[in-house]
């Protein structure tokens, strides 16, 4: 089974500064993607950031990068300049390249201050 | 290209009662997944359907609940006999067929959800 831990239930940040999300997770496959979503206080999930698993380089989304350590099986998101819109509840997500569920974390709270 | 449409936003039952939940996918695509996200929690995986086929629901509680995603129209999920415990938002997501079986490849664009409260 899947397991994702987000060890933060909650952070905050100073607009315009930056600020990094933790993430690890446990599987036993070897090929697999992961994500990072964004759930604002209107509860819509949208989507940051991907990561697939074979690939080295780590993903970049303007102010939105990651980084990923498969090794350590470790995947955070580092958000630089910080902005008042970027409050909200972000989840990690995984899913196996042979599967279709996403398996989700608890979530980190992060609320960015003026 | 309107996003995943999920309808009722909210939806208010008593004890007993039954909950529809429908979700329209993005044009185009094929797959829906329902997640529950109970509150203070992250989202857990109900059900994998494609048009007129469940795919996976092992996510699923096994009874009171059923979903479907007929050939014509959006997908529903169906909850019977509601109790307090049933109380979530529960959110559909969409994805397009993958050449290959690669389905993970592609992302799941997410609805709103719906909020369900039961008295």
């Amino acid at each position: 089974a899947q397991t994702v831990t987000q060890s933060q239930p909650e952070m905050s940040v100073q607009e315009a500064e930056t600020v990094t999300l933790s993430c690890t997770y446990d599987t036993s496959e070897n090929n697999y993607y992961l994500f990072w979503y964004k759930q604002p206080p209107s509860r819509q999930m949208i989507l940051v950031i991907r990561q697939e698993a074979y690939k080295q380089q780590n993903a970049t989304e303007n102010r939105f990068s990651v980084n990923f350590q498969k090794a350590a099986k470790s995947f955070s998101l580092k958000i630089s300049d910080s902005q008042l819109g970027d409050t909200a509840m972000y989840f990690c997500a995984f899913v196996v390249a042979s599967g279709s569920r996403l398996t989700f974390g608890e979530g980190t709270q992060l609320t960015v201050n003026p | 290209n309107a996003g995943v449409m999920q309808n009722p936003r909210h939806l208010v039952r008593r004890r007993g009662q039954e909950a529809r939940l429908r979700c329209s996918p993005m044009k185009g695509h094929s797959h829906v997944y329902w997640y529950r996200q109970l509150p203070e929690e992250g989202l857990k995986f109900m059900v994998y359907l494609q048009k007129e086929n469940i795919i996976d629901e092992s996510g699923m509680p096994k009874e009171r609940f059923s979903a479907e995603f007929p050939k014509e129209g959006p997908s529903i999920l169906r909850i019977q006999q509601v109790v307090r415990g049933d109380s979530a938002a529960y959110f559909c997501a969409s994805s397009p067929p993958v050449a290959g079986g690669l389905r993970a490849k592609n992302i799941q664009y997410f609805g709103a959800g719906t909020r369900l409260s039961v008295l």
